[in-house]
């Protein structure tokens, strides 16, 4: 079975500051990666996602990510922050062959003035 | 391109009553389409996934007899909440997939807001 674990439940980081949003997969087969940002009251909207090939995704809005195996995570950056990213981001894994997304719990990004 | 409608995007109903929610693929054939059921500052929690023509298929722990899945056609998918009552006020998503490409992604609608009083 595959678990995702976001380890940080609020993340309040100031304007135009780095932030990392960090996620743990545990899974014993292959699986794909994704982010997902998600504003009030709106549905999910993806972010990044990785599939194979190169460790570090880029995706919208300056987010990346990089899968390390290894550690089994799949941690979410960007290098500067705006108040326009304020959200709740979820982690998301998928086993390969299979359709089923899981989620984690999620983040809350709060950008402060 | 990719786009996912729910209606309506809120509803409020009284105990005992049924309840139906859209999920349209607008601009793609989702051959399969999920439904998820998200509580306040909680995580998505998938209901069941439905293909065109077929039965749903539900989680454990989620009623069929309750949470009625229809995927009449490859653009439009129906969850309704039979005798609903205030414990299932949610936040219901819904997220459609195509297999015309291999992108492995979900598109979802922005989400129905249910409240039962």
């Amino acid at each position: 079975a595959q678990s995702v674990t976001q380890l940080d439940s609020q993340v309040p980081v100031f304007e135009e500051a780095p932030v990392e949003l960090r996620c743990n997969y545990s899974s014993s087969v292959s699986v794909y990666l994704f982010w997902y940002v998600q504003y009030p009251n709106q549905g999910l909207q993806l972010l990044l996602k990785y599939l194979s090939g190169s460790t570090l995704v880029k995706g919208i809005n300056g987010f990346e990510a990089e899968f390390n195996k290894s550690q089994t995570s799949f941690h979410l950056r960007k290098p500067s922050v705006h108040i326009s990213d304020t959200a709740e981001y979820f982690c998301a894994v998928r086993k390969t062959g299979a359709n089923n997304l899981f989620f984690g719990t999620g983040t809350r990004l709060t950008v402060i003035p | 391109g990719a786009v996912v409608s729910q209606h309506p995007s809120w509803v409020i109903c009284k105990s005992g009553t049924s309840v139906k929610i859209e999920c349209r693929s607008l601009d793609f054939q989702a051959t399969t389409m999920f439904w998820y059921r998200q509580f306040p500052k909680q995580s998505l929690m998938l209901m069941a996934t439905s293909n065109e023509g077929s039965k749903a298929t539900y989680e454990q722990g989620v009623e069929k007899d309750k949470f009625l899945i229809n995927h009449a056609s490859l653009t439009l998918s129906t969850l309704t909440v039979t005798s609903a009552h205030p414990e299932d006020s949610s936040f219901y998503i819904c997220s459609a997939e195509t297999r015309s490409t291999v992108s492995y992604e979900q598109y979802f609608g922005p989400g129905t807001r249910l409240t039962v009083t």
